[in-house]
Formats: C-alpha cells, sequence, structure tokens
C-alpha cells in the first residue's frame, strides 16, 4: 500500500514555480523519496529521488524536511509540457514501488 | 541508448484467451518490473525479475504470471483473460535491485479484453 499522501490536484501558472507536497510520516531510516511523472498515456518518467539531504537535477528540486516526514518537489519554472500526474513514493532498496494516486499538476498559460 | 522497449503496443483479445507481452529493458539493466494501469486502480506492481528470477510478487492472482530471460527480457503471460484484464501494462528496468535505482518505463502495451 502507498505509504505517502498527495493533493489531488494543483495548478501553477506557467515560468511560475510549481511546489508539489508529499506526506511521508511512517517514512523509516533506510527508506528514499521518489518522483515520477506520468504524462496522459505515456510511461512514468523518473524525475529524482533523495534520502536525507535535498537533491537537484536539471529537472526539479526535491526537498525533504529534517524529520523526513514530508518532502516538496519543486518545478522552478513551469511550463504547460510539465502537466502531468506526479507519483512520490517511498520505498527502501530493493522493495517495489507503491504509485498511490499522486497530483495531477495543471500548468495555466 | 534505446530505452525501455515493449511489444505489442496495442492488442485486443477475448475472454478466456491468453496473452503474452514482451519487454525489452534498457542496455546493462538487469531487473525489470512490471505494472498494470487501469483508471480504477491506478498503477499497481505486478512483479519484478532479476537474474532470472521473481523478487517480489503484487497481489494479483495466479492468473498473472512472468518470466525473464538470460538477456534481462522479460515476458509476462495472462491467462483466461477476464474483461477487468483490460488495462495499460508497462514495463520498468533498472540497473540492479538493491541500490537505490530509478527505474526507467516503457511506453506500455495497451490491452483491451472483449
Amino acid at each position: 500500500d502507498a505509504k505517502t499522501t498527495q493533493p489531488p490536484s494543483m495548478d501553477c501558472a506557467e515560468g511560475r514555480a510549481a511546489n508539489l507536497p508529499c506526506n511521508h510520516s511512517t517514512i523509516s531510516g533506510n527508506e528514499y523519496v521518489y518522483w515520477y511523472r506520468q504524462i496522459h498515456s505515456q510511461g512514468p518518467q523518473y524525475i529524482i529521488h533523495g534520502l536525507k539531504n535535498n537533491e537537484t537535477n536539471e529537472m526539479a528540486s526535491l526537498i525533504i524536511t529534517e524529520d523526513r516526514k514530508s518532502s516538496t518537489l519543486i518545478l522552478p519554472h513551469a511550463t504547460l509540457r510539465d502537466t502531468a500526474v506526479y507519483y512520490c513514493i517511498v520505498t527502501d532498496t530493493g522493495n517495489q514501488f507503491y504509485f498511490g494516486t499522486g497530483t495531477s499538476l495543471t500548468v495555466i498559460p | 541508448k534505446a530505452g525501455v522497449t515493449q511489444t505489442p503496443r496495442y492488442l485486443i483479445k477475448t475472454r478466456g484467451q491468453q496473452v503474452t507481452l514482451s519487454c525489452s529493458p534498457i542496455s546493462g539493466h538487469r531487473s525489470v518490473s512490471w505494472y498494470q494501469q487501469t483508471p480504477g486502480q491506478g498503477l499497481q506492481f505486478l512483479f519484478e525479475y532479476f537474474s532470472e528470477t521473481q523478487r517480489n510478487k503484487g497481489n494479483f492472482p495466479g492468473r498473472f504470471s512472468g518470466r525473464q530471460f538470460s538477456n534481462s527480457r522479460s515476458e509476462m503471460n495472462v491467462s483466461t483473460l477476464e474483461l477487468g484484464d483490460s488495462a495499460l501494462y508497462l514495463c520498468a528496468s533498472s540497473w540492479t535491485p538493491g541500490q537505490a535505482y530509478e527505474q526507467y518505463f516503457g511506453p506500455g502495451t495497451r490491452l483491451t479484453v472483449t
């Protein structure tokens, strides 16, 4: 079962930062936080993952709170192509991924 | 580098038939996972294979099975198809299990059971 809670939907203006929250209050010490997104009718796409420290790559930034009970995915300058369902997943290495229902992000022109 | 490929992309079958779906992972990836996606249940984990061995299995009936070959290519089979098996079947590959590696997904096979 999914171990994360995400808002079902969010809107963001094009060019602005999109901040997608995720609660994972039961996360254990060896579990990672992964973010994926799925654009309509395509396979999910990996975005970023982290354990304790904040992470940044060419797509996004991941901010994990100090107690690791929640995290935020930041898309710094949202474009229309970022409209997708975003999944926050918590899992330890070697275990299966539970995707949950995700957040449907709509970027508005 | 080529991505994950799945064949066929679309398939129509009738109830009671069986179906085999194929997945070729990214070169060098040795772990393959399968997922079922439906509007009602979302993305659900089916099973994971590594080195030709099933490592994890989701909560699906025995009609769903899979295997992995020595070249890491994987197939999944669904026997005695039911209408509820209509779904997008996604395959994902990663380097190995047991590490914090990301999974790369294929485009999926859209199965329609009539």
